[in-house]
This record gives structure tokens, C-alpha cells and sequence, in this order.
């Protein structure tokens, strides 16, 4: 299994460009989430889905869209980038209550995302 | 709300030292904890995490963790420390009602184990 992959590796944009991240997981796990992680701030929740077709706001959602149209991929989207949104995000994945695994969330390699 | 502070940013400590990374959280419902590791320029690992049963909880790379719950603790510790230890470590909850899409993350502890 490759787990969860993250491409692109880095990027670099333009305020007021737009972007996709993408998020694969090849575990069939039904959670998928997406964090950003700033200096001396940890990881703070963007946007979460509990399963295909479904996604919820985590707590800072502003500037970010995502969809969920299959179990395996959660892209996040930045519809027009600003240099607030310059950060590292990383994806996640679970294969939520009562599996195996308990709660272990899977993380991917991360983006670093540069905001001009 | 649920919440997570990490109480040292930065804990220098020296090769076969033992060390404490304190961990406090504060919710109104049951509570998953979990360690994560980071080192540099990678994803997180997890290190051990407490779901129920056991209060002390043993992860991998020898470290350790007790669920205090009278405390609203769930400190990670470690003998003896290796070089290799050197990294970030994030405390994180998860709350009982088993959303797990909904992490949320103390601000980070740098570990830095001198030679």
C-alpha cells in the first residue's frame, strides 16, 4: 500500500491564483481531513469528510473548498490564494470507529505552499 | 470545546537523559489521546494513543504515556533518549463520539537531545 499520497510536493502561487491539492489513500478508509500546520501553532483542522459525498467544515475552512466524489481522494481546493495561506498542509486518513485500527490517523508527506 | 496545550514549545535535553513532554487537555466528553511524532521535513507518525482500558499506554521508539484523567493529562516520557529522538511531538484529541475526521492538536513541543 502507498497509504496516503500528497502531490504537489511544493508550490509556489501568485495572490489571487488558484490551485488544487491532491489526496489519495489507497486503505479504503472512510475519514479523510486536511490540516494546515503553522509555526508554534501545531495543526489546525481545514476541512474533514466521514465518507463519500460528505464533507464538513473544520476550524479554519475560510479559503478552502473540498469535495469528496470517491472513497479514495479528497482534493482541496484555494480558490484565490493570499500569503495568509502560505503554510504546509497535510492530508489524513482513518478507517473511523469500531475498525481495527481504533482512531489512528494516517498522515501523507505534506505541501509546502508559498503564497507571493 | 475541546482544547490541547502542549506546555514547553522547546525541550533540550541530553543523549540517555529521560524526558517528559507534558501534555493537558480539556473536554465535556470522553476523550481519545494520541502522540504524534514529526521529524524534519516529513508527514506525522503516530506514537502511541489511548483509547480506553490501560492508563499507561506504550508506543513505539520506547516511549510511554499515562492517561490521567482527575488531571486532564496524558504526559509522553521516554528513559533514556536517543539523537534520533530529535523531532516534533504534538499531543492530540479526539473526542469519544467517534467522529475521527476531528482531530485537534496541541501547538507542538521540539524535542532537541544533544550529543
Amino acid at each position: 500500500n502507498a497509504g496516503v499520497t500528497q502531490t504537489p510536493k511544493f508550490q509556489v502561487l501568485k495572490t489571487g491564483q488558484s490551485m488544487t491539492l491532491q489526496c489519495a489513500q489507497d486503505m479504503n478508509h472512510e475519514y479523510m481531513s486536511w490540516y494546515r500546520q503553522d509555526p508554534g501553532m501545531g495543526l489546525r483542522l481545514i476541512h474533514y469528510s466521514v465518507g463519500a459525498g460528505i464533507t464538513d467544515q473544520g476550524e479554519v475552512p475560510n479559503g478552502y473548498n473540498v469535495s469528496r466524489s470517491t472513497t479514495e481522494d479528497f482534493p482541496l481546493r484555494l480558490l484565490s490564494a493570499a500569503p495568509s495561506q502560505t503554510s504546509v498542509y497535510f492530508c489524513a486518513s482513518s478507517s473511523g470507529p469500531g475498525q481495527g485500527s481504533g482512531e489512528t490517523q494516517y498522515f501523507g508527506p505534506g505541501t509546502r505552499l508559498l503564497v507571493l | 470545546a475541546q482544547s490541547v496545550t502542549q506546555l514547553d514549545s522547546q525541550v533540550p535535553v541530553f543523549e540517555e537523559a529521560p524526558v517528559e513532554l507534558r501534555c493537558n487537555y480539556s473536554s465535556s466528553v470522553s476523550v481519545y489521546l494520541f502522540w504524534y511524532v514529526q521529524y524534519p521535513n516529513q508527514g506525522l507518525q503516530l506514537l502511541l494513543k489511548y483509547l480506553s482500558g490501560s492508563t499507561l499506554v506504550k508506543g513505539i521508539n520506547g516511549f510511554e504515556a499515562e492517561f490521567n484523567k482527575s488531571q486532564t493529562s496524558f504526559h509522553l516520557r521516554k528513559p533514556s533518549v536517543h539523537i534520533s529522538d530529535t523531532a516534533e511531538y504534538f499531543c492530540a484529541v479526539g473526542h469519544g463520539s467517534g467522529n475521527t475526521g476531528k482531530l485537534i492538536f496541541g501547538q507542538g513541543t521540539t524535542l532537541q537531545v544533544k550529543p
